[in-house]
């Protein structure tokens, strides 16, 4: 697609319900980030795949997220158990080169978890 | 921790006026810069990068860079209604293994008066 695409654009989970949110990546962009923002806030670094290898993860805040992009394409990023301080938009970028090119980002899912 | 800075505002301009908005940054090694535009409810979209210092121009949208003053800024000319938006600053930070994933501002809150 012409765009990096996200799936679902909405979510609400109940609490302790696992979800798992899908990004579709500008075709041939070597890298995939995903990013959480909170209301008011900026966006805030989740983790980072190069092709197929996650070369930084240091941003995923606890063990109950998980990312994975196991073709180097799509990604799906996993919350486990979710809790409500999960709720929050979750945005995914791509990019053609390494980290430090241009990244363009999907519409976003949005969760809310209740 | 590294960490961007920007003033929230709201900054408030009248339509046709230069439109200025600042970021400074902590990391003396970070080498790519980039504004995106968010609009309330959207997902943010690139409007300039940069990588050396001195200014880029884009047409409405001049970038400029200080590294020696870790300060980026972003100028809009001829402000329109449309551009009323936040912005986000964002940088690049490097670790052992390469470029990093961005670190965000929390945005400035962009108002042009008609």
């Amino acid at each position: 697609g012409a765009g990096v695409s996200q799936s679902p654009r909405y979510k609400v989970a109940k609490r302790g319900q696992d979800v798992a949110l899908r990004c579709d990546p500008i075709s041939g962009h070597v890298s995939l980030f995903w990013y959480q923002q909170a209301l008011g806030q900026g966006p805030e670094f989740l983790t980072y795949f190069q092709n197929e290898a996650q070369l930084d993860k240091s941003g995923l805040p606890s063990d109950r997220f998980f990312a994975e992009r196991p073709e180097g394409s799509v990604s799906t990023l996993k919350i486990q158990r979710t809790q409500q301080e999960d709720s929050a938009v979750y945005l995914c970028a791509s990019s053609w080169g390494q980290a430090d090119t241009e990244a363009f980002f999907g519409q976003g899912t949005r969760l809310t978890v209740v | 921790q590294k960490e961007v800075e920007q003033n929230s505002g709201p900054l408030s301009v009248p339509e046709g006026a230069i439109a200025s908005l600042n970021c400074t940054y902590s990391d003396r090694v970070s080498q790519s810069f980039f504004w995106y535009r968010q609009y309330s409810g959207k997902s943010p979209e690139l409007i300039m990068s940069i990588y050396s210092n001195g200014d880029k121009e884009d047409g409405r949208f001049t970038a400029q860079l200080n590294k020696a003053s870790q300060y980026v800024s972003l100028l809009i000319r001829d402000s329109q209604p449309s551009d009323s938006a936040t912005y986000l600053c964002a940088v690049n930070g490097y670790s052992g293994g390469g470029a990093d994933g961005l670190t965000f501002g929390k945005g400035t809150h962009l108002i042009i008066q008609p």
